[in-house]
């Protein structure tokens, strides 16, 4: 099985900081890695597809990048409504979650 | 809009069945996979089961085989999950998503398996 181990588990940021978040792979997954976000309540919401590609409507202050084990996502800078829990999802073989990332406002 | 809606969830005794529903619209259903995940309290997210779009394709995840049976009605756009032999360790948040990727995601039913 595909282990994904996600980093920080939590994070601490100021309104306009950049903010990235890691996740990395147990073994090759290609670009098969997508970034969530999920608010308290709501139901998670897909940010970033195959590693890079922007879901429709998500703010362009989000990107991810990476390959094969190694992928990040990154907040430009940090909007208030950005503070979420993230998580990222492979999808190369089955599918295996990261531990999440807790983000709140400095 | 893509809208997944899951309902069904409550408090079982460990042993007995429930079945969860999940009732999609704003996509056409029945060309898209469609998957069950699970988060534990405190835990984090396991994928379950999945579903070929005719239904004809399941695959689970190794401790719900044999008691978790994922299945589809396409005529009704609803996805459905039936749990049987439930367990103190089913406790979880149910979540149903569409798609290879899990593009959209419902808000979840909360399942207890408790005595």
């Amino acid at each position: 099985d595909i282990q994904m181990t996600q980093s920080p588990s939590f994070l601490s940021a100021s309104v306009g900081d950049r903010v990235t978040i890691n996740c990395k792979a147990s073994q090759n997954i290609n670009r098969y890695l997508n970034w969530y976000q999920q608010k308290l309540g709501e139901a998670p919401k897909l940010l970033i597809y195959n590693a890079n590609s922007l879901q429709t409507g998500i703010p362009s202050r989000f990107s991810g990048s990476g390959s094969g084990t190694d992928f990040t996502l990154t907040i430009s800078s940090l909007q208030p409504e950005d503070v979420a829990t993230y998580f990222c999802l492979q999808h190369n073989s089955w599918y295996t979650f990261g531990a999440g990332t807790k983000l709140e406002l400095k | 809009e893509v809208q997944l809606v899951e309902s069904g969830g409550g408090l079982v005794q460990p042993g007995r069945s429930m079945k969860l529903s999940c009732a999609a619209s704003g996509f056409t259903f029945s060309s898209f996979p469609m998957a069950w995940v699970r988060q534990a309290p405190t835990k984090g997210l396991e994928w379950v089961a999945t579903i070929s779009t005719s239904g004809g394709s399941t695959y689970y995840r190794d401790s719900v085989k044999g008691r978790f049976t994922i299945s589809r009605d396409n005529a009704k756009s609803t996805l459905y999950l039936q749990m049987n032999s439930l367990r103190s360790e089913d406790t979880a948040t149910y979540y149903c998503t569409e798609g290879y990727g899990m593009d959209a995601w419902g808000q979840g039913a909360s399942v207890t398996v408790s005595s």
